[in-house]
């Protein structure tokens, strides 16, 4: 079964400061793509970050990085020097390509930037 | 980017009328459209997925005579929420890919519709 697992429910960190969030995924498919999205208050989801299951390279965006690793079957996303409009829920997903391409989110984690 | 748009954004009813709620995809053609409810601080749940000009897969759990969902053309998909009651009140997300691809079909999100049932 597909499992999309996000530990922490709600962080807050100081600004600037870097802050990881933690995404565990479970999948029977080997082939399968993983997102990120943020949801800020007004409730649109915004895409950060798509990644395929054959793909492990890290990622960078500015200031955004994400870990992808297989073997633990986890992939993290990282804000260094946290803004406060960082502030927003931040939802780790999966999608499987022999199951419609169907997006299953995890439970998302609260990020508070505090100023 | 593609571009997905509901109306309305937000909408306060009765308990016991019923709500539509349009989900279109602006400037490509949708061949699947995914219906998601989110529950306050809670998760995007995967309602049903609406293949154009036929029926709608519904998830486990979900009333497909409570949520009717018609996608009767390549841009646009409904959501008719039937008999509304207070806990049918939720904010609805509406997605929509262009399946006729040999890529990936990325899944384009709309902004959401508030519902407010009284």
């Amino acid at each position: 079964a597909q499992k999309v697992t996000q530990a922490q429910t709600e962080i807050s960190v100081v600004e600037k400061e870097d802050v990881t969030l933690d995404c565990v995924y479970e999948t029977r498919d080997t082939t399968y793509y993983l997102f990120w999205y943020k949801q800020p208050p007004s409730g649109e989801l915004v895409f950060l970050i798509r990644r395929n299951s054959f793909d492990e390279q890290n990622e960078i965006s500015g200031r955004y990085s994400w870990n992808f690793q297989k073997s633990t079957s986890s992939f993290n996303f990282t804000i260094t020097a946290s803004q406060v409009v960082d502030s927003a829920v931040y939802f780790c997903a999966l999608s499987e390509v022999n199951r419609d391409d169907k997006i299953i989110f995890g439970k998302g984690t609260r990020l508070h930037i505090l100023p | 980017g593609a571009v997905v748009s509901q109306h309305p954004s937000w909408v306060i009813c009765k308990s016991g009328t019923s709500v539509k709620i349009e989900c279109r995809s602006l400037d490509f053609q949708a061949t699947t459209m995914f219906w998601y409810r989110q529950f306050p601080k809670q998760s995007l749940m995967l309602m049903a997925t609406s293949n154009e000009g036929s029926k709608a897969t519904y998830e486990q759990g979900v009333e497909k005579d409570k949520f009717l969902i018609n996608h009767a053309s390549l841009t646009l998909s409904t959501l008719t929420v039937t008999s509304a009651h207070p806990e049918d009140s939720s904010f609805y997300i509406c997605s929509a890919r262009d399946g006729r691809t040999a890529a990936y079909n990325e899944q384009f999100f709309g902004p959401g519709t508030r519902l407010t049932v009284l």
